[in-house]
């Protein structure tokens, strides 16, 4: 069974902060796809990145990056020095490389709240 | 602008109503899907299209009928609803090749749906 779980529901933090996502995922697949998307008030989720099950290095796009450990079955989003306009609900999703079916499985998800 | 064009935006509709949900890409995708955001619950995966053929069906209640014209529509055809199906239900597109899944989905702004 596939499963991907975001054991933080919600996470506040001062404008300015560093903030971390955690994101933990199961999987029998050997080879597998790991997204986040970022869902702000206005409904629409937004695509911010793939990784695939065998590329372990991590990732920066100016003030996010990400932390994928296939030994602990992770893949955790940073934000770096954290605005206003980053909060919103944080989705991690997975996705088998050997299942036909297009299944996406979402994480709960976790709101981040900035404050100025 | 996402791509992936939603209406109605809100819909609110008694439980004897007949009314429908449209989607429309305009990214040139191949798949196309329906999901269901509710209160408290993961997103879940209702139906998908590839090539206008429905490849998932995730044990949706038959009030529920989505029809796929042409790779860039898509339909959910809503009737006698319960006041559990009050929820935003999201349409995404990706370009598919093979069973690959490594593509990202992308979403529309959703339909926000209330029944009373």
């Amino acid at each position: 069974a596939q499963k991907v779980t975001q054991a933080q529901t919600e996470i506040s933090v001062v404008e300015k902060e560093d903030v971390t996502l955690d994101c933990v995922y199961e999987t029998r697949d050997t080879t597998y796809y790991l997204f986040w998307y970022k869902q702000p008030p206005s409904g629409e989720l937004v695509f911010l990145i793939r990784r695939n099950s065998f590329d372990e290095q991590n990732e920066i796009s100016g003030r996010y990056s990400w932390n994928f450990q296939k030994s602990t079955s992770s893949f955790n989003f940073t934000i770096t020095a954290s605005q206003v306009v980053d909060s919103a609900v944080y989705f991690c999703a997975l996705r088998g490389g050997m299942d036909s079916s297009y299944k996406l499985i979402f994480g709960s998800g976790t709101r981040l709240l900035v404050r100025p | 602008e996402t791509g992936v064009t939603q209406t109605p935006r809100h819909l609110v509709m008694g439980m004897t109503n007949k009314k429908s949900l449209k989607c429309e890409q305009h990214l040139g995708h191949n798949a196309m899907y329906w999901y269901k955001q509710s209160a408290k619950k993961p997103l879940e995966l209702m139906f998908v299209y590839n090539f206008k053929e429905q490849t998932e069906n995730n044990s949706v209640p038959s009030r529920f009928s989505p029809e796929c014209p042409n790779s860039s529509h898509l339909f959910l055809h809503l009737h006698t609803l319960q006041p559990e199906d009050s929820a935003l239900y999201l349409c995404a597109s990706s370009q598919e090749v093979g069973g690959g899944g490594n593509q990202p989905q992308h979403f529309g702004d959703g339909t926000r749906l209330s029944i009373l």
